[in-house]
């Protein structure tokens, strides 16, 4: 089976940095994802980690360490927008993808 | 852009009730995907499709079934609706048979009410 575990709400400022952590267990790993959420809308996909590492794409960057069943999402010059569910999500063997609950990030001024 | 549009926003239903939630998607995946998503629980995957007339069980697949008679329509179908599937249901599609990077596209959701 998988577990997945995420923190359920952050709070940070407008203009600053925050790193949401997910931590993982599975019995397969093929690959980690992020995803965001706003509210009464569908998710959609921030990023993509199948290597250790860290992945750059603009204020989003996400890394991820296999041996550490560890990943965050780090989210830079906060802007209100980016106030929104975070998923990480884990994919097993086959085409599955299994998601953790979310983290409720509010973006204050 | 890619498009998966499911038939109805919000559905309120009798108990006992048969309840059809649509989705069709229009860029030609062979994936697709049923989610419900609660409070506290997250996302958690019902049944998927890797072909037509083909489907796999998820997580929580007891109290439904799916068609998949064409490749860009998949349907989930709660045979006897109960009030513990209230809840939104999320339909998503993904390219590539075998080749699943993990980018689902998803839709807007269907919020169904099991009275």
């Amino acid at each position: 089976g998988q577990n997945i575990d995420q923190p359920t709400e952050m709070t940070a400022t407008e203009g600053a940095i925050v790193q949401i952590n997910c931590t993982y267990q599975t019995s397969g790993f093929n690959g980690l994802f992020w995803y965001q959420q706003h509210a009464g809308e569908a998710p959609t996909f921030l990023s993509y980690n199948v290597l250790d590492g860290l992945e750059e794409k603009g204020r989003f960057s996400s890394f991820l360490s296999r041996s550490k069943g560890y990943s965050y999402l780090l989210l830079k010059e906060l802007q209100m927008k980016d106030s929104a569910s975070y998923l990480c999500a884990v994919k097993g063997g086959g085409n599955k993808l299994t998601f953790g609950t979310g983290t409720q990030l509010k973006v204050e001024l | 852009d890619v498009k998966v549009t499911q038939s109805s926003r919000y559905l309120v239903k009798r108990t006992g009730e048969k309840v059809f939630l649509e989705c069709v998607q229009d860029m030609d995946h062979e994936n697709m995907f049923w989610y419900r998503q609660d409070p506290g629980l997250g996302l958690r995957l019902i049944y998927f499709s890797y072909d037509v007339k083909m489907k796999e069980k998820g997580d929580i697949p007891e109290g439904y079934s799916v068609s998949r008679e064409k490749k860009e329509r998949f349907s989930l179908i709660l045979e006897s609706a109960s009030t513990n599937q209230t809840s939104m249901y999320l339909c998503a599609s993904s390219p590539f048979r075998g080749q699943f990077t993990g980018e689902l596209f998803f839709g807007e959701g269907s919020r169904l009410t099991v009275l």
